[in-house]
């Protein structure tokens, strides 16, 4: 089984602002580590995968997520946000044969002006 | 491209009344998937196809909930009867194929208000 947890519901900063959006994860299998972007009256968008490889993977709108094996983390970053990052930001993990996609409850990212 | 389409966007019904939702995915797209989300949730997996059968359906209460996708193509989503907890966004979504790790494309999904 498979589980992640997103250690915040909401996180408000002003714009220019660094912001972390925290990710942890518990699976028994090797796993593949997804960020997606759910806009305003919008569906869910890929931002950043990590399948294999390096472990700091991009987007490209700024945003950074790094693979912790260690700490079975892939926490979301972004060194300055702007408004238009305001949206609510689902980690999900996947693993095992079936390849079947586990979410967490979601962060909200507020940016404020 | 075109991407998911899903309908209708809102629904509103009374519990023990029956409900239906229509996706239609990216052409080509070979996996369907159904995801129920609950506010304040993340995205539940209802249902996958591979083409027109059912890969994996564990999460979804058969007792009130049935989707198919007879043509390998679009699919159907019904709920009868509904509950109040079923009150959700119902989110489609498709990928290329199962078996790698494909991007899932998800529609705008419908917002079901059981009272």
């Amino acid at each position: 089984a498979q589980s992640v947890t997103q250690l915040d519901s909401q996180v408000p900063v002003f714009e220019e602002a660094p912001v972390e959006l925290r990710c942890n994860y518990s699976s028994s299998v090797s796993v593949y580590l997804f960020w997606y972007v759910q806009y305003p009256n919008q569906g869910l968008q890929l931002l950043l995968k990590y399948l294999s490889g390096s472990t700091l993977v991009e987007s490209i709108n700024g945003f950074e997520a790094e693979f912790n094996k260690s700490q079975t983390s892939f926490h979301l970053r972004k060194p300055s946000v702007h408004i238009s990052d305001t949206a609510e930001y689902f980690c999900a993990v996947s693993g095992g044969s079936n390849y079947k996609l586990t979410f967490g409850k979601g962060t909200l990212l507020t940016v404020n002006p | 491209e075109a991407g998911v389409a899903q309908s209708p966007r809102y629904k509103i019904i009374e519990k023990r009344q029956s409900v239906a939702f229509w996706c239609n995915p990216i052409s080509g797209h070979a996996t369907l998937y159904w995801y129920q989300q609950i506010l304040g949730q993340g995205p539940k997996l209802l249902i996958q196809f591979q083409n027109n059968g059912v890969v994996d359906d564990s999460q979804l209460p058969k007792d009130r909930f049935s989707a198919e996708r007879l043509k390998g193509v679009d699919s159907t989503l019904k709920i009868q009867p509904a509950k109040l907890e079923d009150s959700a966004v119902y989110l489609c979504a498709s990928s290329p194929g199962a078996g790698t790790h494909n991007e899932q494309f998800f529609g705008p999904g419908t917002r079901l208000t059981v009272l």
